[in-house]
């Protein structure tokens, strides 16, 4: 059964660091992208990114580029979403999702990891 | 912001059938494969339809999916209450970066 399994949910201050995860099973995570969707509070789905984790080709939104960082270590299966400093508008929920194709969709999504950030 | 277009809100009845539109352009629907997904309340999105009108295994024949041109449209037959949700659109666009787009959501409300 293939599972996408988040880190659990973070509070954090402005201006601090973060990293979150998300670990595959049940399918060879080198050979699916692994992307990152953002929801903010009562608002709509916005992609981030994504990443081969098979050869490490990352891809951005514009929106999120330079803003966020996309990794993935293959041998624990698991990609990481990080940011370097906080906002109060980095407060959502963020999704994982498993991208199947060249030009992916998304076939499996992860619980979801809530961050706060709030003073 | 979003460049793929939907209606905020749709409704219908037990039984009817509701259709849901989503309006890009040329570098998005008009080059690219459409994929919808269901969000049920207080829960993770999930991928409904694929490839314009594909549907993943498990997920019932009343949801189809269309494209023409720079449009697309998910229909929705025999609505049901737990069809309550909120549907999303989404397309590569390959303008000056290739990034993957959501449309702007649409709320199914089942009356």
């Amino acid at each position: 059964e293939v599972q996408l399994v988040q880190s659990g949910a973070e509070v954090k201050k402005p201006g601090e660091s973060l990293k979150i995860s998300c670990k595959g099973s049940g399918y060879s995570f080198t050979s699916y992208w692994i992307g990152w969707v953002r929801q903010m509070p009562g608002k709509g789905l916005e992609w981030m990114g994504i990443i081969y984790p098979g050869d490490s080709d990352t891809r951005y939104s514009p929106s999120f580029q330079g803003q966020v960082t996309i990794s993935a270590d293959k041998s624990i299966s698991t990609a990481y979403l990080q940011w370097s400093s906080l906002k109060a508008s980095d407060t959502a929920m963020y999704y994982c999702v498993r991208g199947d194709g060249d030009s992916p969709f998304f076939d499996y999504w992860g619980q979801g990891t809530l961050v706060t950030v709030s003073s | 912001q979003s460049v793929l277009t939907q209606p905020p809100s749709a409704s219908g009845t037990p039984g009817q059938r509701v259709t849901i539109s989503c309006s890009g352009s040329s570098s998005n629907i008009g080059s690219n494969t459409v994929n919808w997904y269901q969000q049920l309340p207080g829960t993770a999105p999930k991928l409904l339809i694929y490839s314009n009108n594909q549907r993943p295994s498990g997920v019932p024949d009343r949801f189809s999916g269309s494209k023409s041109g720079t449009s697309a449209s998910l229909a929705i037959s025999g609505l049901q209450s737990e069809d309550e949700a909120d549907y999303y659109c989404a397309a590569w666009d390959d303008s000056l970066n290739v990034y993957y787009v959501f449309g702007t959501g649409t709320k199914v409300t089942v009356l």
